[in-house]
């Protein structure tokens, strides 16, 4: 499968734990997206990548959340003291940026569910 | 503020109809406007995407409209068939401010198609 894949796909956790997500993007695209969805709406920018930089970090992610993008290829969303706001499916894009035209493909998602 | 408005919430079709979906934004930076499938427990699929300087752009069953004065586009579904029954969101894209391209998404319609 040469899409983007997200790991774990689930993940049930107690207030106030850490937690780590896996994104690993199509290879070859140095572009990588991190998006918050909630029940009933759409994804929410949080934050992304070029290569291994981080570029832009929307105010929805809080100083619990942070990313990194080591080696530009894969990606981590680590979320410290989880709260129970944190329940969300959290889903990463990549994209090889082409112009006008940049496509951004997502990933299953993982769904973080905080008790 | 919600700066890509979509509807409706919901929406029924019987097998063959026509399915329409309607976005209005805002912002007129936005240059380039993606339509996601998503099935659930799946992240979101590109459907069909257009740029504004186009009115229309069509790919089998599927058409975007877009009225770039009323700052509106609308997704047409074609002969819409129960396979179609899936949540929908429209997107915009903005430029960050590293001339990134984060998406903007409605909050989704959830279509039925009824055999």
């Amino acid at each position: 499968d040469t899409g983007v894949s997200q790991n774990p796909r689930h993940k049930i956790t107690k207030r106030g734990q850490n937690v780590t997500f896996r994104c690993d993007p199509i290879s070859e695209h140095n572009r990588l997206y991190w998006y918050r969805q909630t029940l009933g709406q759409g994804p929410e920018f949080l934050t992304y990548f070029q290569n291994e930089a981080q570029l832009e970090k929307s105010r929805l992610l809080s100083d619990r959340f942070s990313a990194e993008r080591p080696k530009g290829s894969f990606s981590t969303l680590e979320i410290q003291r989880t709260e129970q706001g944190d329940s969300a499916m959290y889903l990463c894009a990549s994209s090889s940026y082409r112009g006008a035209q940049e496509t951004q493909y997502f990933g299953p998602g993982t769904r973080l569910l905080v008790l | 503020q919600q700066q890509v408005k979509q509807s409706p919430q919901s929406l029924i079709v019987q097998k063959g109809g026509i399915s329409i979906i309607n976005c209005a934004y805002e912002n007129t930076a936005f240059d380039y406007f993606p339509w996601y499938q998503q099935f659930p427990g799946k992240g979101p699929a590109l459907l069909i995407a257009i740029r504004p300087d186009v009115s229309e752009k069509k790919e089998g069953r599927f058409t975007i409209s877009f009225n770039k004065s009323a700052k509106q586009f609308s997704l047409h579904i074609m002969d819409s068939q129960p396979g179609d029954s899936a949540t929908y969101f429209c997107a915009a894209r903005r430029r960050t401010n590293q001339a990134g391209t984060a998406l903007i998404f409605g909050k989704g319609t959830t279509l039925s198609v009824s055999s």
